[in-house]
């Protein structure tokens, strides 16, 4: 059974500060994805890291795939109030298109 | 584009009866996967649908049961509701393209059993 280990779990910072979340498996995933959720409403995808050791940016986001794939976090650089939310991570399986998602952190940015 | 539909929003039932929950896929996806997210937690794989099969199926009883359409839409049933299949249900579709599947989710329906 593949699991995925998100840490933290609950993050309040005052805006302006940085952050990393990070998600920690055992196993190999062939990609791993990140994913916001507000309340009430479905995950949007923010990225999808693919090779192991790449870096992609998004803004004041930045995400990093651990070199073995099994591993990845989530850095935002001077937080905002808009980045509040749930974040979560989520691996894809080689069999088929499964994703197995890590419990999430809950991220409240406080202006 | 149209992105992924899900309905109804929200639904109350009674523990024993049962449910169908529908997803319309995003334009162009042929593949819906379906999750359960408790509250406070990250979703959980229930089953995935390619071509009107089954193409995989998390760790959850077979009263949990769905289909896939023509068009690519989706539903969920499930079967003599328990208490603890309180949760939002989400429905993700996808291209199967490359090497990797990223999944767009709807807004989820809400169910509560009481």
């Amino acid at each position: 059974t593949q699991l995925l280990e998100q840490s933290p779990q609950f993050l309040s910072i005052q805006e302006g500060e940085n952050l990393t979340v990070y998600c920690n498996s055992s196993s190999v995933f062939s990609s791993l994805q990140w994913y916001r959720q507000e309340p009430g409403e479905g995950p949007v995808l923010l990225v999808t890291v693919v090779t192991g050791g790449e870096v992609k940016k998004l803004k004041r986001l930045t995400f990093q795939f651990g070199d073995a794939r099994k591993d990845s976090s989530l850095h935002i650089t001077a937080a905002q109030p808009g980045d509040t939310g749930l974040y979560l991570c989520a691996g894809e399986g080689y069999s088929y298109g499964k994703l197995t998602f890590g419990q999430g952190t809950i991220l409240t940015v406080h202006p | 584009e149209t992105g992924v539909t899900q309905s109804p929003t929200h639904l109350i039932k009674t523990r024993g009866q049962q449910v169908t929950l529908r997803c319309s896929s995003q334009s162009g996806h042929n593949t819906v996967s379906w999750y359960q997210q408790a509250l406070g937690q990250g979703p959980q794989f229930i089953f995935q649908y390619y071509r009107e099969e089954e193409n995989g199926r998390g760790n959850f009883p077979p009263r949990f049961s769905g289909l896939q359409f023509p068009n690519y839409s989706s539903e969920l049933n499930v079967n003599a509701l328990e208490l603890d299949d309180s949760a939002l249900y989400l429905c993700a579709s996808s291209p199967v393209t490359g090497t990797y599947n990223e999944q767009f989710f709807g807004p989820g329906t809400r169910l509560t059993v009481l």
